[in-house]
């Protein structure tokens, strides 16, 4: 089955210890989100690509990196965690939207829950 | 700004109906989403309404009015899975998604 799969499902690092969470998908989809998401809260967008363009949300702490090496791959890199990082992070995929298409259902991964000690 | 606005908690009973609104106001509309997600785990996709009216979709109904930014999601004969949270999302005039902080549903038997 065409998917999206995240590794790890949950990480445990100390503080200010670096981490990368990684997502790989199977959809052929071009386009691919990192989002945020704590407790009781809206997913919050981190960063995304169309294709290999990189699109960082104006309020995305430096703290957090991402790289998105070919189609199927793409990761986070959160360089000093702190404890405020702690959160499950969704990778997504979607097509392109267009006039033509429309808005495109986002498909996530099963996300990667991280504690920050 | 950019705004979306749904209950944080609803109760309902197995077998029940459920209604769970949603308001929005955003800078342009491509559609507005339905995602459920259980506690732990990812948003799955539900529905997705870009014209008003009413989408049916097996137990589930979205409804769309843009004139009012106004969508609901209704749940028929509810079963003590269908607990999780519903979240509502809209894609504004750039594509992007602007997401709810998400409905908590509690069904009781």
């Amino acid at each position: 089955d065409a998917m999206v799969i995240q590794n790890p499902r949950y990480q445990v690092t100390q503080f200010g210890k670096p981490v990368t969470l990684s997502c790989s998908q199977t959809l052929n989809h071009n386009v691919m989100y990192w989002y945020q998401q704590k407790s009781s809260q809206a997913p919050k967008l981190l960063f995304h690509y169309y294709d290999k363009d990189f699109n960082n949300e104006a309020d995305t702490p430096d703290n957090f990196q991402s790289r998105r090496p070919n189609t199927s791959f793409c990761f986070l890199d959160i360089r000093s965690p702190g404890l405020g990082d702690a959160a499950m992070y969704l990778c997504a995929t979607s097509a392109t939207a267009t006039a033509t298409s429309g808005a495109n259902v986002l498909t996530f991964g099963a996300g990667s829950r991280l504690t920050v000690l | 700004g950019q705004n979306i606005d749904q209950p944080t908690e609803m109760t309902a009973t197995e077998g029940a109906i459920v209604q769970i609104n949603c308001t929005y106001q955003t800078s342009g509309f491509n559609g507005l989403f339905w995602y459920q997600q259980h506690a732990g785990e990812a948003p799955t996709f539900l529905s997705y309404n870009v014209l008003d009216g009413l989408e049916e979709k097996g137990r589930f109904s979205s409804f769309l009015s843009r004139s009012k930014g106004y969508s609901y999601l209704l749940l028929k004969e509810l079963q003590m899975k269908d607990s999780a949270s519903y979240l509502c999302a809209v894609s504004d005039s750039n594509y992007q998604l602007i997401w709810g902080a998400g409905t908590k549903l509690i069904i009781k038997p």
